[in-house]
């Protein structure tokens, strides 16, 4: 059965301390494994999408590794803020097109305290 | 410069009642989405559509239909809504090819008393 979990499921640390999110998956075939933050009250903003070939992937304070071997990957946020702040949703697509077929993580709440 | 807008963002109703939710695009995508985000937050995709293809999860209970009268548009309409309607919804947009990158809408939260 194809599925994405994700760990821990809510997360508390304190500003400008670094924290890393994990997902495992066991999705086939692959395609794509994308990280989203969504903010509370908004819809989920892409931060990384990363294909079998990519092991790794930044956007500014977050870096996205992908292991296709043992199906996990991990979000890390350095230096956090209090604007990150927010659920970190692991998506992985399994192929199938344009369309695809979208397998959604239950999302980690990450809390950023001062 | 909404990328993707929804409307409304909130919607109160009735049980039984028949409402549509609205979504519009302005990003010259292909391919529309529908999601559900329910009280636990977790988000199931709805539909997927292009000009071409839709297509339905087969979980989505047929009193829910998209409906798309262009290309910039998808609306969701609910027939006889029921309370475990109740949820978040949230329209997307995405590229195509490789990535299938997905932008997402603001949500409208839909409430069914």
């Amino acid at each position: 059965k194809n599925q994405v979990e994700q760990s821990p499921q809510s997360l508390i640390i304190l500003e400008g301390k670094n924290c890393t999110l994990q997902c495992n998956y066991t999705v086939s075939p692959f395609s794509n494994l994308r990280w989203y933050k969504q903010d509370t009250g908004r819809g989920p903003v892409s931060l990384t999408i990363m294909t079998f070939s990519e092991n790794t992937k930044s956007n500014g304070r977050y870096t996205a590794t992908l292991d296709a071997d043992t199906k996990q990957s991990s979000l890390h946020i350095t230096a956090s803020q209090l604007s990150d702040s927010a659920s970190y949703i692991c998506v992985v697509s399994g192929g199938g097109g344009s369309q695809g077929n979208l397998i959604f993580g239950k999302g980690t709440k990450l809390s950023v305290k001062p | 410069d909404t990328a993707v807008s929804q409307t409304p963002k909130y919607l109160v109703t009735q049980m039984g009642n028949d409402k549509s939710i609205k979504c519009e695009q302005n990003l010259g995508h292909d391919t529309m989405y529908w999601y559900k985000q329910d009280s636990k937050k977790f988000l199931k995709i709805m539909f997927s559509y292009n000009n071409k293809e839709l297509i339905i999860n087969e979980t989505v209970p047929n009193r829910f239909s998209p409906k798309s009268p262009d290309k910039a548009h998808l609306n969701l309409h609910i027939n006889s809504l029921e309370l475990g309607d109740s949820a978040v919804y949230f329209c997307a947009s995405a590229t195509s090819g490789r990535y299938n990158e997905q932008f997402f809408g603001p949500g409208t939260r839909l409430t069914v008393l």
